[in-house]
Protein backbone atom coordinates (compact mmCIF):
# COMPACT_ATOMS: atom_id res chain seq x y z
CA UNK A 1 0.00 0.00 0.00
CA UNK A 2 1.64 3.46 -0.92
CA UNK A 3 1.94 6.16 1.94
CA UNK A 4 0.05 8.50 -0.08
CA UNK A 5 -2.87 7.18 -1.60
CA UNK A 6 -4.90 10.13 -4.10
CA UNK A 7 -8.72 9.88 -5.05
CA UNK A 8 -10.23 9.35 -7.52
CA UNK A 9 -7.43 8.24 -9.96
CA UNK A 10 -9.46 9.67 -13.16
CA UNK A 11 -12.02 12.57 -12.90
CA UNK A 12 -14.11 13.92 -15.60
CA UNK A 13 -16.54 16.68 -14.99
CA UNK A 14 -18.07 19.64 -16.87
CA UNK A 15 -17.32 22.87 -17.47
CA UNK A 16 -18.08 24.74 -14.15
CA UNK A 17 -18.88 21.64 -11.45
CA UNK A 18 -16.73 22.08 -8.37
CA UNK A 19 -13.88 19.78 -8.21
CA UNK A 20 -12.77 17.66 -4.99
CA UNK A 21 -9.68 15.81 -5.24
CA UNK A 22 -8.54 13.67 -2.13
CA UNK A 23 -5.09 12.78 -0.74
CA UNK A 24 -4.48 10.84 2.93
CA UNK A 25 -1.23 9.36 4.30
CA UNK A 26 -0.37 7.02 6.20
CA UNK A 27 3.01 8.97 8.22
CA UNK A 28 3.64 11.09 10.06
CA UNK A 29 4.78 14.72 7.77
CA UNK A 30 6.28 18.19 8.53
CA UNK A 31 4.55 19.68 5.58
CA UNK A 32 2.07 18.43 2.64
CA UNK A 33 2.28 20.32 -1.43
CA UNK A 34 -0.19 19.93 -4.12
CA UNK A 35 1.36 20.04 -7.63
CA UNK A 36 -0.52 20.40 -11.20
CA UNK A 37 1.05 19.23 -14.33
CA UNK A 38 0.12 19.50 -17.68
CA UNK A 39 0.51 17.49 -20.71
CA UNK A 40 3.69 18.11 -22.28
CA UNK A 41 5.02 17.41 -18.13
CA UNK A 42 6.06 21.11 -16.82
CA UNK A 43 4.81 20.94 -12.75
CA UNK A 44 3.72 23.81 -11.16
CA UNK A 45 3.65 23.86 -6.95
CA UNK A 46 -0.12 25.00 -6.02
CA UNK A 47 0.15 24.76 -2.76
CA UNK A 48 2.07 24.06 0.77
CA UNK A 49 0.17 22.97 3.73
CA UNK A 50 1.08 21.83 7.50
CA UNK A 51 -2.66 22.96 8.90
CA UNK A 52 -5.65 24.36 7.68
CA UNK A 53 -6.52 25.83 4.86
CA UNK A 54 -5.03 28.43 1.88
CA UNK A 55 -7.04 29.47 -1.24
CA UNK A 56 -5.71 30.97 -4.43
CA UNK A 57 -8.37 31.85 -6.87
CA UNK A 58 -10.28 29.04 -7.35
CA UNK A 59 -8.36 26.66 -5.58
CA UNK A 60 -8.70 25.67 -2.15
CA UNK A 61 -6.23 23.05 -0.20
CA UNK A 62 -7.18 21.94 3.67
CA UNK A 63 -5.70 19.27 5.25
CA UNK A 64 -6.72 17.46 8.31
CA UNK A 65 -3.69 16.48 10.49
CA UNK A 66 -5.28 14.42 12.48
CA UNK A 67 -7.14 12.57 10.13
CA UNK A 68 -4.50 12.02 7.50
CA UNK A 69 -6.19 13.75 5.09
CA UNK A 70 -5.91 16.77 2.16
CA UNK A 71 -8.42 17.76 0.20
CA UNK A 72 -7.77 19.94 -3.78
CA UNK A 73 -11.35 21.57 -4.47
CA UNK A 74 -11.54 23.78 -7.56
CA UNK A 75 -14.76 25.83 -7.60
CA UNK A 76 -16.41 27.00 -11.47
CA UNK A 77 -13.79 24.45 -13.19
CA UNK A 78 -12.75 25.24 -16.76
CA UNK A 79 -11.34 23.29 -19.48
CA UNK A 80 -8.07 24.67 -18.72
CA UNK A 81 -7.56 22.94 -15.76
CA UNK A 82 -7.19 19.63 -17.04
CA UNK A 83 -4.35 18.88 -16.02
CA UNK A 84 -2.83 15.49 -13.39
CA UNK A 85 -2.67 17.21 -9.78
CA UNK A 86 0.11 15.23 -7.65
CA UNK A 87 -0.22 15.39 -3.52
CA UNK A 88 2.73 15.13 -2.23
CA UNK A 89 4.00 14.74 1.90
CA UNK A 90 7.32 15.48 3.26
CA UNK A 91 7.40 12.82 6.36
CA UNK A 92 9.58 13.72 9.21
CA UNK A 93 12.13 12.48 7.90
CA UNK A 94 12.83 14.82 5.56
CA UNK A 95 11.54 12.56 2.35
CA UNK A 96 8.85 13.57 -0.06
CA UNK A 97 6.59 10.67 -1.15
CA UNK A 98 4.55 11.19 -4.11
CA UNK A 99 0.95 9.88 -5.04
CA UNK A 100 0.11 8.88 -8.38
CA UNK A 101 -1.41 11.61 -9.49
CA UNK A 102 -5.56 12.68 -10.36
CA UNK A 103 -5.79 12.84 -14.00
CA UNK A 104 -8.91 16.09 -14.23
CA UNK A 105 -10.30 16.39 -17.52
CA UNK A 106 -12.89 19.03 -17.98
CA UNK A 107 -15.40 19.25 -20.75
CA UNK A 108 -16.54 22.09 -22.22
CA UNK B 1 11.99 36.30 -12.85
CA UNK B 2 13.64 32.85 -14.86
CA UNK B 3 12.07 30.01 -13.60
CA UNK B 4 14.18 26.26 -13.39
CA UNK B 5 16.05 25.56 -16.33
CA UNK B 6 16.90 22.02 -17.88
CA UNK B 7 18.62 21.13 -20.42
CA UNK B 8 18.02 19.13 -23.05
CA UNK B 9 14.17 19.08 -23.13
CA UNK B 10 14.63 16.05 -25.21
CA UNK B 11 17.31 13.09 -25.74
CA UNK B 12 16.92 9.67 -27.17
CA UNK B 13 20.02 7.46 -27.30
CA UNK B 14 20.93 3.61 -27.42
CA UNK B 15 21.07 1.56 -24.77
CA UNK B 16 24.75 1.28 -23.07
CA UNK B 17 25.42 4.75 -24.02
CA UNK B 18 25.64 7.64 -21.44
CA UNK B 19 23.83 10.64 -21.18
CA UNK B 20 23.94 13.75 -19.20
CA UNK B 21 20.85 16.10 -17.87
CA UNK B 22 22.25 19.95 -16.69
CA UNK B 23 19.86 22.08 -14.46
CA UNK B 24 20.09 25.31 -13.10
CA UNK B 25 17.87 26.37 -10.10
CA UNK B 26 16.28 29.05 -9.76
CA UNK B 27 19.00 31.95 -8.43
CA UNK B 28 19.06 32.30 -4.92
CA UNK B 29 17.67 28.61 -4.15
CA UNK B 30 19.98 26.56 -2.00
CA UNK B 31 18.26 23.68 -2.28
CA UNK B 32 18.07 21.24 -5.52
CA UNK B 33 16.42 18.37 -6.45
CA UNK B 34 16.50 15.84 -8.99
CA UNK B 35 13.30 13.83 -10.08
CA UNK B 36 12.81 10.81 -12.37
CA UNK B 37 8.99 10.82 -13.44
CA UNK B 38 7.69 7.77 -15.07
CA UNK B 39 4.74 7.47 -17.57
CA UNK B 40 1.40 7.65 -15.15
CA UNK B 41 3.25 8.05 -12.16
CA UNK B 42 4.11 10.61 -9.83
CA UNK B 43 7.64 11.74 -9.52
CA UNK B 44 10.33 9.60 -7.81
CA UNK B 45 13.33 11.88 -5.71
CA UNK B 46 16.40 11.05 -6.96
CA UNK B 47 18.89 13.21 -5.04
CA UNK B 48 18.47 16.29 -2.90
CA UNK B 49 21.09 19.13 -2.70
CA UNK B 50 21.77 21.47 0.08
CA UNK B 51 23.76 24.08 -1.17
CA UNK B 52 26.92 21.67 -2.63
CA UNK B 53 26.19 18.77 -0.74
CA UNK B 54 23.68 15.81 -1.37
CA UNK B 55 22.17 15.68 1.88
CA UNK B 56 19.89 12.61 0.67
CA UNK B 57 20.88 10.35 -2.23
CA UNK B 58 19.34 7.19 -0.73
CA UNK B 59 17.05 6.22 -4.00
CA UNK B 60 19.64 7.03 -6.66
CA UNK B 61 20.97 3.96 -8.58
CA UNK B 62 24.29 4.53 -7.26
CA UNK B 63 25.78 1.79 -10.19
CA UNK B 64 24.89 4.15 -13.45
CA UNK B 65 23.66 7.67 -11.62
CA UNK B 66 25.68 9.96 -10.54
CA UNK B 67 25.05 13.71 -9.72
CA UNK B 68 27.32 16.64 -8.56
CA UNK B 69 26.66 20.51 -8.19
CA UNK B 70 29.69 21.66 -8.22
CA UNK B 71 29.42 25.54 -6.44
CA UNK B 72 26.25 24.87 -4.91
CA UNK B 73 24.25 26.13 -8.07
CA UNK B 74 24.08 23.72 -11.40
CA UNK B 75 23.92 20.42 -11.11
CA UNK B 76 24.37 17.78 -13.80
CA UNK B 77 22.72 14.20 -13.78
CA UNK B 78 24.67 11.52 -15.80
CA UNK B 79 23.65 7.62 -16.60
CA UNK B 80 26.02 5.76 -17.76
CA UNK B 81 25.33 3.37 -19.48
CA UNK B 82 21.78 3.92 -19.94
CA UNK B 83 19.34 0.99 -19.97
CA UNK B 84 16.07 0.63 -21.30
CA UNK B 85 14.28 1.30 -18.33
CA UNK B 86 15.85 4.35 -17.63
CA UNK B 87 13.39 6.13 -20.26
CA UNK B 88 11.35 8.34 -18.58
CA UNK B 89 11.42 12.56 -17.45
CA UNK B 90 13.91 13.57 -15.28
CA UNK B 91 12.83 16.95 -13.62
CA UNK B 92 14.96 19.32 -11.59
CA UNK B 93 13.44 21.42 -8.83
CA UNK B 94 14.81 24.20 -6.57
CA UNK B 95 13.68 25.47 -3.33
CA UNK B 96 15.08 28.03 -0.54
CA UNK B 97 16.08 27.54 2.29
CA UNK B 98 13.98 24.54 4.10
CA UNK B 99 12.05 25.83 6.68
CA UNK B 100 10.84 23.80 9.80
CA UNK B 101 7.48 23.35 7.85
CA UNK B 102 9.11 22.78 4.10
CA UNK B 103 9.55 25.37 1.31
CA UNK B 104 7.85 25.24 -1.87
CA UNK B 105 9.61 23.34 -5.29
CA UNK B 106 9.66 25.24 -8.33
CA UNK B 107 10.16 22.48 -10.94
CA UNK B 108 11.98 23.18 -14.34
CA UNK B 109 10.33 21.98 -17.67
CA UNK B 110 12.27 18.50 -17.38
CA UNK B 111 14.05 16.21 -19.93
CA UNK B 112 12.44 13.27 -21.29
CA UNK B 113 14.85 10.59 -21.86
CA UNK B 114 14.24 7.80 -24.41
CA UNK B 115 16.50 4.76 -24.47
CA UNK B 116 16.28 2.60 -27.56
Amino acid sequence: KNEVEQSPQNLTAQEGEFITINCSYSVGISALHWLQQHPGGGIVSLFMLSSGKKKHGRLIATINIQEKHSSLHITASHPRDSAVYICAAMNRDDKIIFGKGTRLHILP
Amino acid sequence: EAGVVQSPRYKIIEKKQPVAFWCNPISGHNTLYWYRQNLGQGPELLIRYENEEAVDDSQLPKDRFSAERLKGVDSTLKIQPAELGDSAVYLCASSFNRGLDGETQYFGPGTRLLVL
